[in-house]
């Protein structure tokens, strides 16, 4: 089964205590990216990479970072996290004309 | 900036009767897609129709149809027959790719209420 898997699913922490977010996918896609997604926003993209290796900022990348040093895992880093980066985020993959949504990590920053 | 505009924060619509959703953007780029997408409760993202813009012909999904008006820039998307298990929120997405970027904007969504 065609699969996008994110962990973990919520997490609660603290400012300036770094945290990882993973993300992977099992459909052998070379494109990955990820998303937050605010209130009155909609989804904003942060990261995405083209291939293993090969990273670019989207629309919103200020304090976070990535790493793409397999083709099934793009994981989200957030060096020192703060209260504004309290958001739903979503990992996706797929081809040109198709996104593949991971289920959500939901991420409070206190 | 290059942008995905949904005018409607909130939509409701009788069982069985039909909606329109609204979306508008803004690209320079003669080449691009356009998608709609579904986000029910659960928070999964869900594709329920795309639209390439090289193509006249308006996508179309069993009970959902797209009304694509590329010089106007405008993509709406149409629920026939609504279902109660359509209430969701509903995100209109370009994507412009050229080279070796890949840029996904999404509109800032309009929630659709079903009413029985």
């Amino acid at each position: 089964e065609a699969q996008v898997t994110q962990n973990p699913r919520y997490l609660i922490t603290v400012t300036g205590k770094k945290l990882t977010v993973t993300c992977s996918q099992n459909m052998n896609h070379e494109y990955m990216s990820w998303y937050r997604q605010d209130p009155g926003l909609g989804l904003r993209q942060i990261y995405y990479s083209m291939n293993v290796e090969v990273t670019d900022k989207g629309d919103v990348p200020e304090g976070y970072k990535v790493s793409r040093k397999e083709k099934r895992n793009f994981p989200l880093i957030l060096e020192s996290p703060s209260p504004n980066q309290t958001s739903l985020y979503f990992c996706a993959t797929g081809q040109f004309y198709e996104q593949y949504f991971g289920p959500g990590t939901r991420l409070t920053v206190t | 900036a290059q942008t995905v505009t949904q005018s409607q924060p909130e939509m409701s619509v009788q069982e069985a009767e039909t909606v329109t959703l609204s979306c508008t953007y803004d690209t320079s780029e003669s080449d691009y897609y356009l998608f709609w997408y579904k986000q029910p409760p659960s928070r999964q993202m869900i594709l329920v129709i795309r639209q390439e813009a090289y193509k006249q012909q308006n996508a179309t999904e069993n009970r959902f149809s797209v009304n694509f008006q590329k010089a106007a820039k405008s993509f709406s998307l149409k629920i026939s027959d609504s279902q109660l298990g359509d209430a969701a929120m509903y995100f209109c997405a370009r994507l412009l790719s050229s080279g070796s970027a890949r840029q996904l904007t999404f509109g800032s969504g309009t929630q659709l209420t079903v009413l029985p």
